[in-house]
Order: C-alpha cells, then sequence, then structure tokens
C-alpha cells in the first residue's frame, strides 16, 4: 500500500539552529515528492517538487534533497518565521492522486 | 488576485442543516478538487473534477455532492450535516498530468453543533 510518514511529529528549534525534516515514502513508482508549508488558518503553499533520486531544490533557507525511500527537508539557520507545519506529499505512477503525510510542526524560537 | 478562493471562511451550523462551500480558480485550469483537512492534520482527498467531470470520488458518504459548473468553479454540497463532518474543507486546483503542482485555497472552517 502506498505511504508516507512524516518525523518528528514537531520539532523545536532555537533561532539558527539547523535541522531537517523527514519524508519516508513507499509507492509503487514516484511520479513526484512535493513539500508544501501550512501556516495555520491557511491553505498549504507549494515549496518543491523533486521527481528523482538524487535531485535537490533549494529556497531561502530550505533545501530539499530526495533517495528512493525519504525525503529531506533542511532548514539552514532557521528564523522565527519559518514556523509552520511542513507537509510532505508523493504522487505514484499508478495514479496522479497524492499521497500524504500528517507533516510536521516547526516552531522557532527567538 | 488570489488563485483559489473559497466561501466561506468560518461557517457553524446545527447538525441536520444543509450548507454549501463554494470555490472558484482564476489560474486557468483544468482540475480542481476538494481536500478534507482533519485535527490530526491529514489531508484526504475527496472528489476531483477535471473539465467539469467527475475523476475521483473516495468514499466519501453521499450527503457530500460536489458541482462543477464550469472548470472555474467547483461548489461542496453537504446534506444532513453530522458531528463528525466538522473539519477543514479545502479546495484546490491543478493542471492534469504527471507531477503538476495543485494549489490550494485557504480554507473553510466548518463547526457542526
Amino acid at each position: 500500500e502506498d505511504q508516507v510518514t512524516q518525523s518528528p511529529e514537531a520539532l523545536r528549534l532555537q533561532e539558527g539552529e539547523s535541522s531537517s525534516l523527514n519524508c519516508s515514502y513507499t509507492v509503487s513508482g514516484l511520479r513526484g515528492l512535493f513539500w508544501y508549508r501550512q501556516d495555520p488558518g491557511k491553505g498549504p503553499e507549494f515549496l518543491f517538487t523533486l521527481y528523482s533520486a538524487g535531485e535537490e531544490k533549494e529556497k531561502e533557507r530550505l533545501k530539499a534533497t530526495l533517495t528512493k525511500k525519504e525525503s529531506f527537508l533542511h532548514i539552514t539557520a532557521p528564523k522565527p518565521e519559518d514556523s509552520a507545519t511542513y507537509l510532505c506529499a508523493v504522487q505514484a505512477e499508478s495514479n496522479y492522486q497524492l499521497i500524504w503525510g500528517a507533516g510536521t510542526k516547526l516552531i522557532i524560537k527567538p | 488576485d488570489t488563485a483559489v478562493s473559497q466561501t466561506p471562511k468560518y461557517l457553524v451550523t446545527q447538525m441536520g442543516n444543509d450548507k454549501s462551500i463554494k470555490c472558484e480558480q482564476n489560474l486557468g485550469h483544468d482540475t480542481m478538487y476538494w481536500y478534507k483537512q482533519d485535527s490530526k492534520k491529514f489531508l484526504k482527498i475527496m472528489f476531483s473534477y477535471n473539465n467539469k467531470e467527475l475523476i475521483i470520488n473516495e468514499t466519501v458518504p453521499n450527503r457530500f455532492s460536489p458541482k462543477s459548473p464550469d472548470k472555474a468553479h467547483l461548489n461542496l454540497h453537504i446534506n444532513s450535516l453530522e458531528l463528525g463532518d466538522s473539519a477543514v474543507y479545502f479546495c484546490a486546483s491543478s493542471w492534469t498530468g504527471s507531477g503538476n503542482t495543485i494549489y490550494f485555497g485557504e480554507g473553510s472552517w466548518l463547526t457542526v453543533v
């Protein structure tokens, strides 16, 4: 069964303290892996799409990487405004439907 | 200039009532979706429409009925609301195809009392 697991559920960091969020997936053929950011009271906001193992993408303090089993979202020197829930989703080759993880709630303390 | 807009943002209603949530996208996308996000933050797809035709209909009670008058609009009507229907409902849109990004609306917070 296609599945996405994100860890940790919650992560508290001090401002400037770099870390990584994990998204493990089991899917019969990967079309794409998506990272979104969701602020409280808002809809998910698109960050990155990764299509194949070894691919990396960066945006400001965020860098997403992909292997055949998992993706990492690396956050370098985070700021309080990076606080949000980060969601991962995969699109399987069997259909176009996205399978979502439960998210990691990231809190950056000043 | 909102890309995907949905109304209302907040809705509090009594059990047994019927309510609708409206959604419009101005991105020119050919596919629209309704997602439900529960208290644990899991996003579950409910419906997907491509060019006004239903292409995904997950296991959703038939009290939920989507309607797409044109490819820029996808409304969600809910009959006989139950307590368990309380959740956040997100409308979204994308182009059909592999790896295409889905863009979400701001969400509609439904509380059934």
